[in-house]
């Protein structure tokens, strides 16, 4: 069972464009979710966050958007540049349990220059 | 910047042998977990610690994976014997303890396994 989904594998955009990458979730109990970026040969690297309480987080260009009636969040990156481009996960957790995170597949990110 | 260690970066190894993993977290986090993440695949979680006792180790496969953290720093995944399906990425990562906006796990480069 899938709880975490990332429906698109890979996107690939112009620089200076939008880039917007999409994650669904079934668990209702989630309440804080996370993206993640990762180059080949490394290990995920923390982009942003936002808590259930919240429906829209922004950082720099990067924002995050929850739906929460839909249980579908997104990641807006405004502009894309080249050296986004990567593998983008989302992960979504129970606040206050085990901490444990709950991961997507996954889409790859290709930013062309 | 405060960074999680993990050694070493790549690993061959024959089917049948025993390899192990190490990780340091970020100094003051007192979670630390380790993740198995499969080409094309997210990270899975295989096994949590707090301090030194394990949270969560439901999908650690008992019978060939161990996982320690003795004093409730660092700690060692071992695999005995490996398996040619155990091929995949270990992450670690580390994390304060669970509260509110502050659930964020930050990772360590990981080790690529290859089983031959």
């Amino acid at each position: 069972d899938q709880q975490v989904k990332q429906n698109s594998p890979s996107l690939s955009v112009q620089e200076g464009r939008i880039s917007i990458l999409n994650c669904d979730y079934t668990n209702s109990m989630f309440d804080y979710f996370l993206w993640y970026k990762k180059y080949p040969a490394e290990g995920p690297t923390f982009l942003i966050s936002i808590s259930s309480i919240k429906d829209k987080n922004e950082d720099g260009r990067f924002t995050v958007f929850l739906n929460k009636s839909a249980k579908h969040l997104s990641l807006h990156i405004v502009p894309s540049q080249p050296g986004d481009s990567a593998v983008y996960f989302c992960a979504a957790s129970v606040t206050g349990n085990t901490g444990k995170l709950i991961f997507g597949q996954g889409t790859t990110l290709q930013v062309k220059p | 910047e405060a960074e999680v260690a993990q050694s070493p970066r790549y690993k061959i190894t024959e089917k049948s042998q025993a390899v192990a993993f190490w990780c340091d977290p970020i100094s003051g986090h007192a979670t630390l977990y380790w993740y198995r993440q499969i080409l094309g695949q997210g990270p899975e979680l295989l096994v949590q610690f707090q301090d030194e006792s394990v949270v969560d180790d439901s999908q650690l496969p008992k019978d060939r994976f161990s996982a320690e953290r003795l004093k409730g720093v660092d700690s060692t995944l071992k695999i005995q014997p490996a398996e040619l399906g155990d091929s995949a990425m270990y992450l670690c990562a580390s994390g304060p303890w669970a509260s509110i906006e502050t659930d964020t796990q930050y990772f360590g480069p990981g080790t690529r396994l290859t089983v031959l």
